[in-house]
C-alpha cells in the first residue's frame, strides 16, 4: 500500500513566522502535490511537483513556497505566515503525471494566530 | 479550467438503503474522474474511477455513473453501512490538473 505521512497532524504558529510542512511518500512516485482544504471549498492546488528539484504552480500558490529535494520527500513552506493562510493542509502523490489515482496523506491542521 | 459541484452538502440514509451522491462539472474536455471518500481526521481516500469513454464503472458495492450530456455524474453505495459516513467529492481531469468538488456528507442511520 501507497503511504504517504505528513510531519504534523496539527500546528499552531503565529503570524510572521516561518512554517515547514513536511510529507514523505514510500512508493516511488514520481509526482507530488500540495493543496488545501477549507470548508465549502474544493481542495485547492497550491503546488505540484513532477521530478526532484521540478516545481509548477498550482492555483493559489501565492505566499507558499515549495522544495522537493529528493523524490520521496515534499516540502510545503510558508515564507511568513498569515492569518489566512489557517486551513488543513493535504499532500499527496501519484505514479503518473496525470489522469491517474492520487495517494493522499490524513493531512496537517494548521492554525495562524 | 473546470467547475465542479456537488448538488447536496449533505445526506442521510437509513442503514442498508442505497445511498446516491452527485456531482456536476462544467468543462466538457474533463476526461477522467474520481470519488474519493474522507473520513473525519484522515485524507481523502480512492474509492472509484471512471474515463468518459465509459458511462458506468462498478466496484465493490458502488457504481459511478457518467453522463457527458448533461455532464453529470453520481456515485451509488449499494446497502450503506456505518462505516460509509463521511465526506464524498468528486474530482475531474481536464487533461493538465485535477479540481475537486467540496463534498457530500454522507450519515448512516443505524
Amino acid at each position: 500500500d501507497v503511504k504517504v505521512t505528513q510531519s504534523s497532524r496539527y500546528l499552531v504558529k503565529r503570524t510572521g513566522e516561518k512554517v515547514f510542512l513536511e510529507c514523505v511518500q514510500d512508493m516511488d512516485h514520481e509526482n507530488m502535490f500540495w493543496y488545501r482544504q477549507d470548508p465549502g471549498l474544493g481542495l485547492r492546488l497550491i503546488y505540484f511537483s513532477y521530478d526532484v528539484k521540478m516545481k509548477e504552480k498550482g492555483d493559489i500558490p501565492e505566499g507558499y513556497s515549495v522544495s522537493r529535494e529528493k523524490k520521496e520527500r515534499f516540502s510545503l513552506i510558508l515564507e511568513s505566515a498569515s492569518t489566512n493562510q489557517t486551513s488543513m493542509y493535504l499532500c499527496a502523490s501519484s505514479l503518473l503525471p496525470r489522469s491517474y489515482e492520487q495517494f493522499f496523506g490524513p493531512g496537517t491542521r494548521l492554525t495562524v494566530l | 479550467g473546470e467547475s465542479v459541484g456537488l448538488h447536496l452538502p449533505t445526506l442521510s440514509v437509513q442503514e442498508g438503503d442505497n445511498s446516491i451522491i452527485n456531482c456536476a462539472y462544467s468543462n466538457s474536455a474533463s476526461d477522467y474522474f474520481i470519488w474519493y471518500k474522507q473520513e473525519s481526521g484522515k485524507g481523502p481516500q480512492f474509492i472509484i474511477d471512471i474515463r468518459s469513454n465509459m458511462d458506468k464503472r462498478q466496484g465493490q458495492r458502488v457504481t459511478v455513473l457518467l453522463n457527458k450530456t448533461v455532464k453529470h455524474l453520481s456515485l451509488q453505495i449499494a446497502a450503506t453501512q456505518p462505516g460509509d459516513s463521511a465526506v464524498y467529492f468528486c474530482a475531474a481531469d481536464t487533461g493538465n490538473q485535477f479540481y475537486f468538488g467540496t463534498g457530500t456528507s454522507l450519515t448512516v442511520i443505524p
